[in-house]
């Protein structure tokens, strides 16, 4: 069946370090690629998102990589700071979005 | 704009009797999508409402529903409940829908529910 696997499940690393989170996906339809951020007691917030005719999209400190062909795709921070610290959820879907089980991100100061 | 709405925001409940959470999606806001989260088994997809309609479904059983009122406010009623319903339940609004396969979903703050 349809599933999204995400790794790692845990990532820590010190202020002003980069965090690189990648998922893979089974889904050949899908062609809607959100992450999402979730901190303590909040439901999770969309963060940034890559369509399927995009290879990257950059906002910021976040890009998104996605390579259809090997149906890989990664988020990408840069400069991390110790907000940045939440479970980052990647999803794919076409009629319904799936979510890979999650990383919990730790930035150290 | 004011984001998505759920209430209540806490719920205890006792095993065999039955729930009713809801949703307010952003104005404007044609698609409500509900999801279930535990630690287990992460986000999991429940349905999802648009005009009035359940266009998809996961794979929970029948005892999870829903519906979508014509201002897509949505209500996800939980009958018979059992200790494993304990969860954390969110709905998700967007405005076309997923059917479209593309557009942004935005996430309520969530119900907490607590099944003993």
């Amino acid at each position: 069946g349809e599933n999204v696997e995400q790794h790692p499940s845990t990532l820590s690393v010190q202020e002003g370090d980069s965090a690189v989170i990648k998922c893979t996906y089974s889904d050949s339809a899908s062609n809607y690629f959100p992450w999402y951020k979730q901190e303590l007691g909040k439901g999770p917030q969309l963060i940034i998102d890559i369509r399927s005719n995009v290879g990257e999209k950059k906002d910021q400190r976040i890009a998104v990589t996605l390579n259809k062909t090997a149906k890989h795709f990664s988020l990408h921070i840069t400069e991390t700071q110790p907000e940045d610290s939440a479970v980052y959820f990647c999803s794919n879907g076409y009629n319904k979005l799936i979510f890979g089980a999650g990383t919990r991100l730790a930035v150290h100061p | 704009k004011a984001g998505v709405t759920q209430t209540p925001r806490y719920l205890i409940k006792t095993r065999g009797q039955q729930v009713t959470l809801s949703c307010s999606p952003i104005s404007g806001h044609r698609s409500v999508s509900w999801y279930q989260q535990t630690p287990g088994q992460g986000l999991q997809f429940l349905f999802e409402y648009f005009s009035e309609t359940q266009r998809n479904k996961g794979n929970f059983p029948g005892r999870f529903s829903g519906r979508q009122f014509s201002n897509s406010r949505s209500e996800m009623n939980v009958s018979t409940l059992e200790l494993g319903d304990s969860a954390l339940y969110l709905c998700a609004s967007s405005w076309a829908g997923l059917v479209a396969g593309d557009v942004e979903q935005y996430f309520g703050p969530g119900t907490r529910l607590t099944v003993t």
